[in-house]
């Protein structure tokens, strides 16, 4: 596709249960990202995969948290056992590639987001 | 955390006056990204300033970088109100991920 797609664009789940998210980035962008923005905030900074290099996990939460990238291209953020704290907009990113020092600057390309809301 | 800050967090002018929103972040940086967000869904790339430069212009956009203070400032001239919308700094550290601020919230009235 043109841009990042994300699915589903709204989920309504019940607290306990596990959800999955999906992100679709760009063809051909190495590096993809996950952030998290809660009613009105910034946004946080959950992992980042780059290419084959090991994902940088140091946002995600807490253990509940997982994400996995296969073949390079898709990749799914599961969230286990939902807690209503986990409502927000999950926001996919991609790049054509990472940041790399001064001379990088890649702009990266946001999907529309994923809306999740635990009752 | 090396979320940047960002003010003020929010902003109500009349169309055709100037909106500034500022900047602050906490560590060095390689460059310093602006983003802007229509109600709550994707963010879309305005400018991107590096590390070595002190000004850049994009069309009705003008921003300024300060490393020295560690702040940026965002200006929008001539504001419309389809310039309604959040707005975002985003730094690029040597950490090789994008830390975004908090937002600055920009209501034009017409």
């Amino acid at each position: 596709g043109a841009g990042v797609s994300q699915s589903p664009s709204n989920k309504v789940t019940e607290k306990g249960k596990d959800v999955e998210l999906r992100c679709d980035p760009i063809s051909g962008h190495t590096a993809l990202y996950w952030y998290r923005q809660s009613l009105g905030q910034g946004l946080e900074f959950l992992i980042y995969f780059q290419g084959n290099s090991a994902p940088d996990k140091s946002g995600l939460p807490s253990d509940r948290f997982s994400a996995e990238r296969t073949g390079g291209s898709v990749s799914t953020l599961t969230i286990q056992r939902t807690q209503q704290e986990d409502s927000a907009v999950y926001l996919c990113a991609s790049s054509l590639d990472g940041f790399t020092g001064p001379s990088s600057g890649n702009t990266i390309y946001f999907g529309e987001g994923s809306w999740l809301t635990v009752v | 955390s090396q979320q940047g800050e960002e003010d003020p967090q929010a902003l109500s002018i009349q169309e055709g006056e100037n909106a500034t929103m500022n900047c602050s972040y906490k560590t060095s940086i390689n460059n310093l990204q602006w983003y802007r967000q229509n109600s709550g869904r994707g963010l879309v790339h305005l400018i991107l300033i590096r590390s070595n430069e002190r000004e850049k212009h994009s069309g009705r956009l003008r921003v300024t970088l300060d490393t020295s203070k560690k702040s940026s400032s965002l200006l929008i001239t001539a504001s419309r109100a389809a310039d309604t919308a959040s707005y975002f700094c985003a730094t690029e550290h040597n950490t090789d991920k994008l830390i975004f601020g908090t937002g600055t919230r920009l209501q034009v009235f017409p």
